[in-house]
């Protein structure tokens, strides 16, 4: 079955420590993408990859680390520098080169204790 | 800098209804639009984009360059439209991203 598969569905985390999200692709997609979705902000882009190897900063990228080893896996680490972690995190993916048309995730919700 | 602009948080018709949910950008470039759509548990979806100028689930979306907006319309509206609506901006240039606006709750009442 084909699709994005982020992991924990839910996380708790003390204040102080990095947790890191995971999102695998089985879509043979190029670029992938983390958004953070809060209660009347919409989504805003933390980090996104083109391709292999290759990211850059999104909007608000602050307080969180990214890696693109594999073409399938782009993990998010929320580090303790990040000031309000406390979010649904959401991460897509697309075919080619910024389409347009994303494909996303479940989400993953963080929660800081 | 590019913005979208989702002006309505919350909009509530009743079934059979028109509906319009209200979008205007800010940008420089050639834009690009896309309308997205979020139903209750299920993930977020592309709904609609304004270069293939088709009509999804009955909606249509116009990109009125002049005024900048990018509105999403339906003459009829259903209790099953009820959802999260996204209108997004596609940048263009080095470094290329999907910029969304802040949401508009669409309740269609029976």
């Amino acid at each position: 079955d084909g699709g994005i598969t982020q992991s924990p569905k839910y996380l708790f985390r003390k204040e102080g420590q990095n947790v890191t999200l995971s999102c695998e692709q089985n879509l043979n997609h190029d670029a992938m993408y983390w958004y953070r979705q809060d209660p009347g902000q919409g989504l805003r882009l933390i980090y996104y990859s083109q391709i292999v190897n290759d990211f850059q900063k999104g909007d608000i990228a602050e307080g969180y680390s990214v890696s693109r080893e594999k073409k399938e896996s782009f993990p998010l680490t929320v580090t303790s520098a990040q000031k309000n972690p406390t979010a649904f995190y959401l991460c897509a993916s697309s075919f080619e080169r910024n389409t347009g048309e994303l494909f996303f995730g479940e989400g993953s919700r963080l929660t800081v204790l | 800098a590019q913005r979208v602009t989702q002006p309505e948080k919350l909009l509530s018709v009743f079934k059979g209804a028109p509906v319009e949910l209200k979008c205007n950008y800010s940008y420089s470039g050639s834009p690009e639009l896309f309308w997205y759509v979020q139903y209750s548990r299920q993930r977020l979806q592309l709904l609609l984009r304004h270069i293939s100028r088709e009509s999804i689930k009955g909606f249509t979306a116009d990109l009125n360059k002049g005024e900048t907006s990018f509105h999403l319309k339906k003459p009829f509206a259903q209790e099953e439209d009820s959802a999260m609506y996204y209108c997004a901006l596609k940048t263009q240039g080095g470094s290329e991203k999907l910029v969304f606006g802040k949401g508009t709750k669409l309740t269609v009442n029976p």
